[in-house]
């Protein structure tokens, strides 16, 4: 079945760039979003990107798609406290479900 | 843009009752809401996907007769968590979708004693 792998945790200090990485299986994947959570919220969407798309950018927030590899990635510019949170890759499947990776804990130091 | 809230936000009851979760796209009509559970640091798990008019489609090992969905109109979908017992304690997550995004409301927190 479909798949979509992220690294745990990732650690930056304030103000440098912060680069979250998701690999993920189905080919046929249509989007592939980011999703932030804050401690005890929902998910936040943050931004998606179309499948035949290479780079997506908005305002601090740059997502790569490497769809030969199936390798997405999120940069977040002068990384801010306010953005620590847990960062969710996913992708929609031929069903338009969402399968998500199981997040990325970023945490940012002062 | 597109809301979706959740009611209650927590909710604590006792083991055997039943809780109902309502889910409300607030601007929109949401013909497909989907309700995912999350356990404390992991991920979000698909439980179910709601279609208006319809009976839900559940995940594999996700039982019907205990977590029951009614989609009744195109703004509300409610999950029911019949006969709680204390591992059904979680995050329930609701989403609504909208083309081709997924808006989600700020979840509900239940605690079963």
């Amino acid at each position: 079945g479909e798949d979509v792998e992220q690294s745990l945790f990732l650690s930056v200090r304030e103000g440098d760039s912060s680069v979250i990485n998701c690999t993920y299986t189905d080919s046929s994947s249509t989007y592939l979003y980011w999703y932030k959570q804050e401690p005890g919220a929902g998910l936040q969407l943050l931004t998606y990107i179309f499948s035949n798309m290479d780079m997506k950018q908005d305002q601090r927030l740059t997502v790569l798609l490497n769809k030969k590899d199936k390798h997405l990635s999120l940069r977040i510019a002068d990384t801010q406290t306010g953005d620590s949170a847990i960062y969710f890759c996913a992708e929609m499947d031929s069903s338009y479900k969402l399968i998500f990776g199981s997040g990325t804990r970023l945490l940012v130091r002062p | 843009g597109a809301v979706v809230s959740q009611h209650p936000s927590w909710v604590i009851c006792k083991s055997g009752t039943s809780v109902k979760i309502e889910c409300r796209s607030l601007d929109f009509q949401a013909t497909t809401m989907f309700w995912y559970r999350q356990f404390p640091k992991q991920s979000l798990m698909l439980m179910a996907t709601s279609n208006e008019g319809s009976k839900a489609t559940y995940e594999q090992g996700v039982e019907k007769d205990k977590f029951l969905i009614n989609h009744a109109s195109l703004t509300l979908s409610t999950l029911t968590v019949t006969s709680a017992h204390p591992e059904d304690s979680s995050f329930y997550i609701c989403s609504a979708s909208s083309d081709n995004e997924q808006f989600f409301g700020p979840g509900t927190r239940l605690t079963v004693l």
